[in-house]
């Protein structure tokens, strides 16, 4: 039972556009979230995470947003750029209880 | 000053062996955890060392996995008599703190067992 789910397994996005990354939780306890992003080879690196009080983060490129009572974030990425392409793991905390989705593999095409 | 590092980087063993891998958290970091990457998967969350209190294991897949952290520093992740479903990539992250600080990754090691 997947209690954090990543339903499109990869996304291809043309460059400068918008990429929009959704996840899915289904444990009401999370109330941190966090995207990490992995290259081949690398391990995951972070990128920005919201806590469960607010419903939108903003990091330069990267937008996070939580719906609570949807059970749903996403994270957009605009402009996409090449170097994005990557595969985005959703992940979620509720005390020591952390979770990491499958991840989607976005391709941002030239 | 580094980040987190992770030796061997890749492992190939035969069924039956044992393994150990090592985590050389970042210096300062309190809490490290160890997950797993099979194919085509998502991280899989072993286990959980903070501070100097007891490691939360409830990720471990069998009893055939153990892990210690010496001197709450390095970390050894230890699979006895391993199995081909054991093969995956094994990835070490350590935060500062705890749970909800950000979790910074080491490069993994690649465990193959023929």
């Amino acid at each position: 039972d997947q209690q954090v789910k990543q339903n499109s397994p990869s996304l291809s996005v043309q460059e400068g556009r918008i990429s929009i990354l959704n996840c899915d939780y289904t444990n009401s306890m999370f109330d941190y979230f966090l995207w990490y992003k992995k290259y081949p080879a690398e391990g995951p690196t972070f990128l920005i995470s919201i806590s469960s009080i607010k419903d939108k983060n903003e990091d330069g490129r990267f937008t996070v947003f939580l719906n609570k009572s949807a059970k749903h974030l996403s994270l957009h990425i605009v402009p996409s750029q090449p170097g994005d392409s990557a595969v985005y793991f959703c992940a979620a905390s509720a005390r020591q209880n952390f979770v990491f989705g499958p991840g989607t593999r976005l391709s941002v095409l030239p | 000053g580094a980040g987190v590092s992770q030796s061997p980087s890749n492992k190939v063993t035969e069924k039956g062996k044992d393994v150990e891998l090592r985590c050389d958290p970042i210096s300062g970091h309190t809490a490290l955890y160890w997950y797993r990457q099979s194919l085509g998967q998502g991280l899989e969350f072993l286990i959980y060392f903070q501070g100097n209190s007891a490691p939360d294991k409830s990720g471990l897949p069998s009893d055939r996995f153990s892990a210690e952290r010496t001197g709450g520093s390095v970390s050894t992740l230890t699979i006895q008599r391993t199995q081909q479903e054991d093969s995956a990539v094994y990835l070490c992250a350590s935060s500062l703190v705890g749970f909800q600080e950000t979790q910074y990754f080491g490069p993994g090691t690649r465990l193959l067992v023929l």
